[in-house]
């Protein structure tokens, strides 16, 4: 069984604060993908990244960075700098091989206060 | 990027009305649809997966009944919520890939509100 765990329900930093969105998930599949989207109030979700498992080179996109250690089956994403347009949920999701279903993390509500 | 267009993106309905709600993959082709719900402030649940020619497969849960998916071409999957009621109010998504590996798409969603 494929299953995402996002422990922080919701987080709120004041601008320009560095933020840490933890997921940890749980696959059998060797050849599996991770995702992060975001989740504005309009309700579109905007793709952020994608990673497969054979990759763990970190990556950083402008303020965005992700942190991805098999070790530990975990794929954090940090926001540097955060600026009050970070506001939205925030979803970890996996694809295994079983079909490539995406299954889907809680979400993390976060919240940057001007 | 690939785009993924849903419609309706808001519909209220009467309840015990039927509600279809279309995806199209605009500039691909997408032999594999996906069908999602999310309930307020909740995650994305599958609902199904839908494939072009075939059946779609329901996820453990999921009325088949209640919930037709039809996915006529490559380029549209259909979901109809057929005989409403307000538990059914929710916001559903669909997405679909390039490729089986691929990048998953999102259309815009379509939230149903049943009165």
């Amino acid at each position: 069984a494929q299953k995402v765990t996002q422990a922080q329900t919701e987080i709120s930093v004041v601008e320009k604060e560095d933020v840490t969105l933890d997921c940890v998930y749980e696959t059998r599949d060797t050849t599996y993908y991770l995702f992060w989207y975001k989740q504005p109030p309009s309700g579109e979700l905007v793709f952020l990244i994608r990673r497969n498992s054979f990759d763990e080179q970190n990556e950083i996109s402008g303020r965005y960075s992700w942190n991805f250690q098999k070790s530990t089956s975990s794929f954090n994403f940090t926001i540097t700098a955060s600026q009050v347009v970070d506001s939205a949920v925030y979803f970890c999701a996996l694809s295994g091989t079983g079909g490539f279903k995406t299954i889907f993390g809680a979400g993390t509500r976060l919240f940057v206060k001007a | 990027g690939a785009v993924v267009s849903q419609h309706p993106s808001r519909v209220i309905c009467k309840s015990g009305t039927s509600v279809k709600i279309e995806c199209r993959s605009l500039d691909f082709q997408a032999t594999t649809m996906f069908w999602y719900r999310q309930f307020p402030k909740q995650s994305l649940m599958l609902m199904a997966t839908s494939n072009e020619g075939s059946k779609a497969t329901y996820e453990q849960g999921v009325e088949k009944d209640k919930f037709l998916i039809n996915h006529a071409s490559l380029t549209l999957s259909t979901l109809t919520v057929t005989s409403a009621h307000p538990e059914d109010s929710s916001f559903y998504i669909c997405s679909a890939r390039v490729a089986l590996d691929g990048e998953l798409f999102f259309g815009e969603g379509s939230r149903l509100t049943v009165l």
